[in-house]
């Protein structure tokens, strides 16, 4: 089945403890990209890539970090997490072009 | 800076009759916009998209309008169904920001029987 996997679905851990969100695709995708959603505020982009190697700020990148070692895996990487980082998280990848994102299905963040 | 604005967040609706769902933009350089649909717990899913060459693209029951002298553009469900309760997001990309995808803030649409 062709899908985007996050995981973990559910994380709770407390401020400046180092965490990591991993996220796969199985459909050879190159582009894939990180949104965080908050309430009136939509669907705001953290990072992108369009391909292995090349990854770029989004809307939102301050706090976050990105890698594109292989194509298919694409990580979120939060250094020293801050309250203001919990929010539900979104990895999505497509062809490319105006091809339409394929999301996951979300990990909820909080920092305490 | 919101660039792309759904000001209702949400709708209730009578089954059977039209859900029209709204938004707006403010950037000229988007030739694409798209919508999508959210369950709870699940990822956004695509549902219809519309170039900027088209004035408006029908799939079933769902259809797109796009006004770009108003930048505006809506999406119509005709008949609603229970099973259309869901977030409506709709997205925009385009000129040099052709890899961003930006999204609206969501219409929560609720399908009453």
């Amino acid at each position: 089945e062709a899908q985007v996997t996050q995981n973990p679905r559910y994380l709770i851990t407390v401020t400046g403890k180092k965490l990591t969100v991993t996220c796969s695709q199985n459909m050879n995708h190159e582009y894939m990209s990180w949104y965080r959603q908050d309430p009136g505020l939509g669907l705001r982009q953290i990072y992108y890539s369009m391909n292995v190697e090349v990854t770029d700020k989004g809307d939102v990148p301050e706090g976050y970090k990105v890698s594109r070692k292989e194509k298919r895996n694409f990580p979120l990487i939060l250094e020293s997490p801050s309250p203001n980082q919990t929010s539900l998280y979104f990895c999505a990848s497509k062809w490319g072009g105006d091809s339409p994102l394929h999301f996951g299905n979300g990990t909820r963040l909080t920092v305490t | 800076d919101q660039q792309v604005k759904q000001n209702s967040p949400s709708l209730s609706v009578q089954e059977g009759r039209i859900s029209i769902l709204n938004c707006d933009y403010t950037n000229s350089m988007f030739d694409y916009f798209l919508w999508y649909k959210k369950y709870p717990a699940e990822g956004p899913t695509f549902l219809i998209s519309i170039s900027s060459i088209k004035d408006k693209n029908e799939d079933g029951r769902f259809t797109v309008f796009l006004n770009k002298s108003a930048k505006h553009l809506s999406l119509h469900i005709v008949p609603s169904q229970p099973g259309d309760s869901a977030v409506y997001f709709c997205a925009a990309s385009g000129g040099q920001g052709a890899q961003k995808l930006v999204f609206g803030q969501g219409t929560r649409l609720t399908i009453n029987p």
